[in-house]
């Protein structure tokens, strides 16, 4: 079936560092794969998203890569601040509904000082 | 704006009780979404709507039903709740066209314990 997961449960940085969380997916067909925050007690926040058509794309302090050739997505964090503390998740659209989002598991990137 | 908003903010169920979850948009989208999050894992989609009347099952419907009444508002019910129900719940919604296409709006979420 489908699913998508990521390699690392936690991930702690030092502040002014960058980040690199990691996901796998697993379909191939998948048109789009999406970056979302989760604060503590807070519901998930839309970061940025990209197209399986693309290898790359920039936000603001964020960089999204997509190799498909291994079905990997990464999300990039320049200089991390304290605020970038959260949880991430990864998600896809699958190919047969695109009304739906399938998350997955997520990563807790903690920052210190 | 207030975005998606979701009530109540917790609540505690007695095995068997009933209850509906509201959420609401403000927003004019078209789709809905209920997730239900549990610990140290993501979020699983339990049901969503494409528009006013019209409902779909998720991954995780079984022991859930929802109504979309209103393009505003989607109603999340539990008829007879259990204790594998004990969740955090989102509300999202998102918009059918336009730059935010793959954007989804979170509600703060509905803590719920069923005993």
């Amino acid at each position: 079936g489908e699913s998508v997961g990521l390699h690392l449960p936690t991930l702690s940085v030092q502040e002014g560092d960058n980040s690199i969380i990691n996901c796998a997916y697993s379909n191939s067909a998948s048109d789009y794969f999406i970056w979302y925050k989760q604060e503590s007690g807070k519901g998930p926040q839309f970061i940025i998203d990209i197209r399986s058509n693309m290898d790359k794309r920039q936000g603001q302090r964020v960089t999204v890569l997509l190799n498909k050739t291994v079905k990997h997505l990464s999300l990039q964090i320049a200089a991390t601040q304290p605020g970038d503390s959260a949880v991430y998740f990864c998600a896809e659209i699958p190919p047969l509904n695109t009304d739906k989002l399938i998350f997955g598991t997520g990563t807790r990137l903690q920052v210190f000082p | 704006n207030a975005g998606v908003t979701q009530t109540p903010k917790f609540r505690v169920l007695k095995t068997g009780q009933s209850m509906t979850l509201l959420c609401a948009q403000d927003m004019n989208h078209e789709y809905m979404y209920w997730y239900r999050q549990d610990p140290g894992m993501g979020l699983r989609l339990i049901h969503y709507s494409v528009g006013e009347g019209t409902t779909a099952k998720g991954e995780v419907p079984d022991g859930y039903n929802v109504s979309r009444l209103k393009k505003q508002n989607f109603l999340l019910g539990l008829e007879s709740a259990a204790p594998s129900q004990t969740s955090v719940y989102f509300c999202a919604s998102r918009d059918r066209r336009g730059s935010s296409y793959n954007e989804q709006f979170f509600g703060p979420g509905t803590r719920l314990t069923v005993l």
